[in-house]
């Protein structure tokens, strides 16, 4: 039972353009949810989160977006460049950020030159 | 300063061995978490510390599985008499405290023939 989940395993976007990554969730309990990415061969590495009482957080060429009604969220890189190329992991917690991460399945990004 | 280290990189072993896994976290963190990531999926949670307590340990999938932290910083995931089904990425992540961004080593690859 997935509580987290990543429907798209992968996604190409040409250098430049905009790329979306997808998450949806099923606990309404979670209310601190975060990406990592993560390259072969290293841990993974938090990129950006949002709390439950925003439904934006903006760093750089990062942003996510947060649909609670929707249990949905979504993170835009723009512009997007060949060294974003990696797995980007969803990941959730509850009690703001006091309880276990819970993690998606991951999206494979890769950025065209 | 150096980040979250783990040693070995790769473990080979035998079904039924005992395995001991390290995780040197970054000095000072005091939160201290391990997930397993099997092929395909995304990081699981195992355990969380609080200093050299285990503060949740609800992710161990059984009584093979053991972790301990005694003074409080480096930690040892053990597994006994292995199975083919644990083979995968053990991660180990460090936070200064149980709310903040957590920071991921590079893995432990077990492999279990």
């Amino acid at each position: 039972d997935q509580q987290v989940k990543q429907n798209s395993p992968s996604l190409s976007v040409q250098e430049g353009r905009i790329s979306i990554l997808n998450c949806d969730y099923t606990n309404s309990m979670f209310d601190y949810f975060l990406w990592y990415k993560k390259y072969p061969a290293e841990g993974p590495t938090f990129l950006i989160s949002i709390s439950s009482i925003k439904d934006k957080n903006e760093d750089g060429r990062f942003t996510v977006f947060l649909n609670k009604s929707a249990k949905h969220l979504s993170l835009h890189i723009v512009p997007s460049q060949p060294g974003d190329s990696a797995v980007y992991f969803c990941a959730a917690s509850s009690n703001s950020g006091n309880t276990p991460l819970v993690f998606g399945k991951g999206t494979r990004l890769s950025v065209i030159a | 300063g150096a980040g979250v280290s783990q040693t070995p990189s790769n473990k080979v072993t035998e079904k039924g061995k005992y395995v001991e896994l390290r995780c040197d976290p970054i000095s000072g963190h005091t939160a201290l978490y391990w997930y397993r990531q099997s092929l395909g999926q995304g990081p699981e949670f195992l355990i969380y510390f609080q200093g050299t307590g285990a503060a949740d340990d609800s992710g161990l999938p059984n009584d093979r599985f053991f972790a301990v932290r005694p003074e409080g910083s480096v930690s040892t995931l053990k597994i006994q008499r292995t199975e083919r089904g644990d083979s995968a990425v053990y991660l180990c992540a460090s936070s200064v405290d149980k709310d903040n961004e957590q920071f991921f080593g590079p893995g432990t690859r077990l492999t279990v023939l």
